[in-house]
């Protein structure tokens, strides 16, 4: 069973630019969610595909975008970047879309931001 | 809304000695409970959940936790640890109306020392 994976591992970026970090869900699951970490900071939830279909948002500005494949793989995309959009960013897939259901994370994407 | 604290942001601790971390929740609803432990460089891994049944949850490698709903705490335990336990761990909340969304506690530092 393949877990949840992550590219690119690192990335570095300008101000102004963007970027689009990319998720392959565990085998079996429908639902990517996506998270931010800040150094020192625990996950912040960015929002969830299920189905293709955005399902719950976090609070984040509409330049935090995303799209889910048939496949269920996803893409985050991160436009106009800001030096406070360096962080860790971190996928984790489920079986279902529900509250009660186990996220599996992948390593994350380590974004700097100058 | 929820919201989740972890009391103590770094916890030193000499190895085989016990260890308690901290987490206390709000929320107005009904609440699933994770334990996740992340290592340097790493995404999350589960280490352990409460949804429901039994408030004493246990993991494959020796820690324990307690739902209690009277003082809204999931404190994790851990008899005797070992160096391998250092690492950071988060508590995190997902309830029965957010559906998708799990809120994670700023994490909590365990050092093992030998």
């Amino acid at each position: 069973e393949t877990g949840v994976t992550q590219s690119p591992t690192h990335l570095i970026k300008t101000r102004g630019q963007q970027v689009t970090l990319r998720c392959s869900s565990q085998s079996g699951h429908n639902t990517v969610s996506w998270y931010q970490q800040a150094l020192g900071q625990g996950p912040q939830f960015i929002f969830q595909y299920y189905r293709e279909e955005e399902n719950g948002r976090g609070n984040f500005p509409p330049r935090f975008s995303g799209l889910q494949f048939p496949n269920y793989s996803s893409e985050l995309n991160v436009n106009a970047l800001e030096l406070d959009d360096s962080a860790l960013y971190l996928c984790a897939s489920s079986p279902r879309g529900g509250s009660m259901y186990t996220q599996y994370f992948g390593p994350g994407t380590r974004l700097t931001v100058l | 809304a929820q919201s989740v604290t972890q009391l103590d942001s770094q916890v030193p601790v000499f190895e085989e000695a016990p260890v308690e971390l901290r987490c206390n929740y709000s929320s107005s609803v009904s609440v699933y409970l994770f334990w996740y432990v992340q290592y340097p460089n790493q995404g999350l891994q589960l280490l352990l959940k409460y949804l429901s049944g039994s408030t004493l949850v246990e993991s494959i490698n020796g820690f324990e936790a307690e739902f209690n709903k009277s003082q809204t705490s999931f404190h994790l335990r851990k008899p005797s640890v070992h160096i391998s336990d250092t690492a950071e761990y988060f508590c995190a909340v997902s309830a029965s109306n957010t559906g998708n969304q799990f809120y994670f506690g700023t994490g909590t530092s365990l050092t093992v020392i030998p």
